[in-house]
Parts: structure tokens; C-alpha cells; sequence
């Protein structure tokens, strides 16, 4: 069984301030996901790094692929209050199938 | 883009019938979708995996006679809770394979099931 082990769980802070969101697991995995649910909907994708090492940028968030391809992190700079919500992410496996991190709830306070 | 609908939104049942959930991809053809539940405060779990003209494939631990899957067509999975129970009340969510290349799903907004 592949798992993804995000962290933290919960995160609440001021908004302008800069916060970093763990995905580590011990499997490889073909592509990582990263999503962002608001309460009562799906999730929405925010972006998906495939390449070892690739960093990808939307507008405040930052991401990053490790280079072994087994962890991920996401990166907010001047944290706002519509960036509350829960983040996951998730990582492919063989047929398009995916494995969800336990998500971190991110509070941004005015 | 890519929509996915899910309907109902929302549903309130008595405990013991059956409710069923639709899964529609709107602007493009799926031969995969996805079926995941999600606990209050918890993250998505993976259900079912389901492909058109086929049947579905289940997770460890998900009875398959509890929850029935049918994707009868390349826009259309259906999920059909049997005999529900409160324990079956639940956020469920599926996802579309739009382009298994590009390991790329689009989810639905979910379906709130309550059960009484």
C-alpha cells in the first residue's frame, strides 16, 4: 500500500505570513497532485508536477517535486484569507488511480 | 475545461433503502471514473474504481454488494448505496479520467448522503 503522509494536519495562521505544507511518502510515485477543497464541494486541482526536482509556480503558491519523487511540498507566500480551505494532495499510481494525503486545514486570520 | 456533475447534492433517507448517485461528465468522454468517500474532517478515500462497460473494481474493505457501480455509458457512473445505514451517511465524490496519459481526474462537487 502506497501512503502519503501530510503535514501539518491543521494550520492556522495571520494573514501575510508565509506557510510550507509537507507530502513525504516512501513510494515513487508517476505524478503529484495538488488540490484544494472548499467545505461542501470536490476537490480542485491546482497543479501536478511530474519531473523529479520540478517547481512550479501559481501566483503566491509554489510547488516542488522531490527529486526522488516521493515527496512534495507546497509553499505559500503572504498567506491570505481566501486561502482557507483544505489542501491534499495526491499521488498517482498504475491506471490513473490516486492516493490522497490526510490533507492539511489551513486558517488564514485577517 | 473539463466539468464533472454529480447528482443529487444532497439526499436524506431512512435507514434501510437504497439511493443512488449520478456521475456525469459533461463536456467529454471518460472511459475511467472514480468513486471516494469522504468522513467529516477527514481526506478522500478511494471506493471504486469504475470503467465503462465493465465492472467496477473495489477497494480493500468496500463491500461490492453494498455499494453497486454502473457506468453503463462514457458520460454516466452511477453509485447506488443498498440498504443504507447511518454509518453510510457520508460525502461522496467521483472523478472523471479524462486523459490517462496526463494522470489528470476531475471531480465532481459531491453528494451529501444522510442517513436517518
Amino acid at each position: 500500500t502506497q501512503l502519503l503522509e501530510q503535514s501539518p494536519q491543521f494550520l492556522s495562521i495571520q494573514e501575510g505570513e508565509n506557510l510550507t505544507v509537507y507530502c513525504n511518502s516512501s513510494s515513487v510515485f508517476s505524478s503529484l497532485q495538488w488540490y484544494r477543497q472548499e467545505p461542501g464541494e470536490g476537490p480542485v486541482l491546482l497543479v501536478t508536477v511530474v519531473t523529479g526536482g520540478e517547481v512550479k509556480k501559481l501566483k503566491r503558491l509554489t510547488f516542488q517535486f522531490g527529486d526522488a519523487r516521493k515527496d512534495s511540498s507546497l509553499h505559500i507566500t503572504a498567506a491570505q484569507p481566501g486561502d482557507t480551505g483544505l489542501y491534499l494532495c495526491a499521488g498517482a499510481r498504475a491506471g490513473n488511480m490516486l492516493t490522497f494525503g490526510g490533507g492539511t486545514r489551513l486558517m488564514v486570520k485577517p | 475545461g473539463a466539468v464533472v456533475s454529480q447528482h443529487p447534492s444532497r439526499v436524506i433517507c431512512k435507514s434501510g433503502t437504497s439511493v443512488k448517485i449520478e456521475c456525469r461528465s459533461l463536456d467529454f468522454q471518460a472511459t475511467t471514473m472514480f468513486w471516494y468517500r469522504q468522513f467529516p474532517k477527514q481526506s478522500l478515500m478511494l471506493m471504486a474504481t469504475s470503467n465503462e462497460g465493465s465492472k467496477a473494481t473495489y477497494e480493500q474493505g468496500v463491500e461490492k454488494d453494498k455499494f453497486l457501480i454502473n457506468h453503463a455509458s462514457l458520460t454516466l457512473s452511477t453509485l447506488t448505496v443498498t440498504s443504507a445505514h447511518p454509518e453510510d451517511s457520508s460525502f461522496y465524490i467521483c472523478s472523471a479520467d479524462r486523459d490517462q496519459s496526463r494522470d489528470t481526474q476531475y471531480f465532481g462537487p459531491g453528494t451529501r448522503l444522510t442517513v436517518l
